[in-house]
């Protein structure tokens, strides 16, 4: 069964870093898109950050771009969120998904979810 | 603010029939292939329609997606209790180059 198990969350000052992990199972991580989305509680689902396959693209939300990087170890079959300069409004919970197969660069997805980590930024 | 547009909430009675609208525009809806995903409440979401109108293995044909244009919707028949949960549709977004997502719809079960 796929398994997503993030970790890393914690209570972090303003312009301090946290890095989050995503640890994965049950299936060949390293034919997968991975990607990043957070909500803050109460609210809708923000898409943060996603990595093809390959590592060969990256893509940020533009909210975050320029203190996030996003990373991958497929011998460890997991994903990493490095947040830099952090804001109080990247407080949330922050889910690691995994984006489905697709035959068209039209069609996105994601298909398995882990059950998040929290990141609260705050003095 | 959301650039697709959910209802914020919807209801209706056991065993009956409720559908969730997600309004887009052509650079999203209208050019791309459109998800539905189900959050119950305290867990993580849960994918229930990709690719406008398809359903995962394991979830029941009482769920059901279209899309028109620049519209997309979810229809429930059959509603459950345990149907009650935030409903987000998602897709990418070919002028904004991201994944977006509605502001969700609170589902109901009276």
């Amino acid at each position: 069964e796929v398994q997503l198990v993030e970790s890393g969350g914690g209570l972090v000052q303003p312009g301090r870093s946290l890095r989050l992990s995503c640890e994965a199972s049950g299936f060949t991580f390293d034919n997968y898109a991975m990607h990043w989305v957070r909500q803050v509680p109460g609210k809708g689902l923000e898409w943060v950050s996603g990595i093809s396959w390959d590592s060969g693209t990256l893509a940020y939300a533009d909210s975050v771009r320029g203190r996030f990087t996003i990373s991958r170890d497929d011998a460890k079959e997991s994903l990493y969120l490095q947040m830099n300069s952090l804001r109080p409004e990247d407080t949330a919970l922050y889910y690691c998904a995994r984006r489905g197969i697709t035959v068209t660069t039209r069609a996105f997805y994601f298909d398995w979810w882990g059950q998040g980590t929290q990141v609260t930024v705050s003095s | 603010q959301s650039v697709l547009t959910q209802p914020p909430s919807v209801s209706a009675a056991p065993r009956q029939k409720v559908t969730i609208s997600c309004s887009g525009s052509s650079s999203n809806i209208g050019s791309n292939y459109v998800s539905w995903y189900q959050q119950l409440p305290g867990t993580a979401p849960k994918l229930l329609i990709y690719d406008n109108d398809k359903r995962p293995s394991g979830i029941p044909d009482r769920f059901s997606g279209s899309k028109s244009g620049t519209s997309a919707t979810l229809g429930i028949t059959g509603l459950q209790t345990g149907d009650q949960a935030n409903y987000y549709c998602g897709t990418w977004d070919s002028s904004l180059n991201t994944v977006i997502f509605g502001g969700g719809t609170k589902l109901t079960v009276l």
